[in-house]
Parts: structure tokens; sequence; C-alpha cells
């Protein structure tokens, strides 16, 4: 069965701390993955989209990782900012289309 | 980069009555769009594709006589939530591809900001 996990659920960190979300998949065959950024009550905005051949890719402060033998990526947030409290989704994508969202990981940034 | 809009951003309905969304592509043509509805605190679950000129294909579980998907152009899609109850509420988003500028490897879906649909 197609899945993508998330973790921690939810995560609270202090203004200008660096934080890792995790993501772990079982989605074959894998087209790519892709970090989204949800605010409360908005539809996602995209920060990284990976393929298969693709370890790292930045985004500003955003950097994600992706391991396609573990089936693991990891997304970095440096230097936490009060904008950056959202919810924050892996999804990995299947060769029609589809896309297999994770249950994504609620961030708050406390000053 | 590509643009989606939808409208209404939110709408309050009575149980019974139709309630009628709209998914536009601003800046690009879009072949194909997606619906999904998503849940307090849950993730986003397609409800069906809608492709230019034919009929949409819904997941399983979906209504299809319940949740109507026109996609006339190709930049309009809508979503009719016909004869509305409560459990209907939830939060509706598209999303759209942009076939110019999304390489196969990527396929990117550009996600439009949501309708907040609550059924009285």
């Amino acid at each position: 069965k197609n899945q993508v996990e998330q973790s921690p659920q939810s995560l609270i960190i202090l203004e200008g701390k660096n934080c890792t979300l995790q993501c772990n998949y079982t989605v074959s065959p894998f087209s790519n993955l892709r970090w989204y950024k949800q605010d409360t009550g908005r539809g996602p905005v995209s920060l990284t989209i990976m393929t298969f051949s693709e370890n790292t890719k930045s985004n500003g402060r955003y950097t994600a990782t992706l391991d396609a033998d573990t089936k693991q990526s990891s997304l970095h947030i440096t230097a936490s900012q009060l904008s950056d409290s959202a919810s924050y989704i892996c999804v990995v994508s299947v060769p029609t289309d589809k896309l297999i969202f994770g249950t994504g990981t609620r961030l708050q940034v406390f000053p | 980069g590509a643009v989606v809009s939808q409208h209404p951003s939110w709408v309050i309905c009575k149980s019974g009555t139709s309630v009628k969304i709209e998914c536009r592509s601003l800046d690009f043509q879009a072949t194909t769009m997606f619906w999904y509805r998503q849940f307090p605190k849950q993730s986003l679950m397609l409800m069906a594709t809608s492709n230019e000129g034919s009929k949409a294909t819904y997941e399983q579980g979906v209504e299809k006589d319940k949740f109507l998907i026109n996609h006339a152009s190709l930049t309009l899609s809508t979503l009719t939530v016909t004869s509305a109850h409560p459990e209907d509420s939830s939060f509706y988003i598209c999303s759209a591809r942009d076939p110019l500028t999304s390489g196969i490897a990527y396929n990117e879906q550009f996600f439009g900001p949501g309708t907040r649909l609550t059924v009285l």
C-alpha cells in the first residue's frame, strides 16, 4: 500500500532555531518527492521537488534531502521565522500524476 | 510562477442547496485539474481528476452525482456540490498542471488557495 508518513506530528520551536522534519514513504513506482508548506486556511505552496536521482535541493532557508534507497526524506529549516508557522506536507508522486500525501507536520514558531 | 485561483474563498449555505466552486489557472492553460477535499487536521484527499473536454475521473468512494465537475475550458474547472449536507462541510482545494513548464520528471501541480464550505 502506498503510504507517506511524517514525523513529528507537531513541533514547537523558538524563533531563530533550526529544525528538521522527517518523511518516510512506501510508494512504488516513484516519480518525485515534494515538500509543501500549507498555511492555515490556504492551499499548499511548493517548496521543493526532487526526482530519485537528486539527493538535496534548497529553496532559501529550506533544504530538502532525499535518500531513495531508504525511502526517506527530510526538510531542514534554518533560522526559523514566525512566518514559518504552518503545516509542512511531504508528497510523493507516482507516474500517473497521482499524489500521495503525508499526514503533515504542524510547526509553530514562537518569539 | 503559475497561479491558480479559486472562487469563492468561503461560502455558507443551507442544507439541501447546491454550491458551485470555480478553479481558474490565471497564466497558463491546464488540460488537467484536480479537486481535493481536506478535513480539519487531515491531509488532502483527491476527489477527482478533471480533464478539459472530457468527463472527470472520480476516486473510489466519491459520488459523481453529488460532486459534479465540469472542465469546459483550458483555464476553468468547476465543482458543484449538489444538495449539500452538513457532512459536506470541508475545505475544497483545486490544483492544475501546467504541461508547458512541468518536465516529465516533475509534473508539478499548482494549488489554489482553497474554498471553505460550511453547510448549515
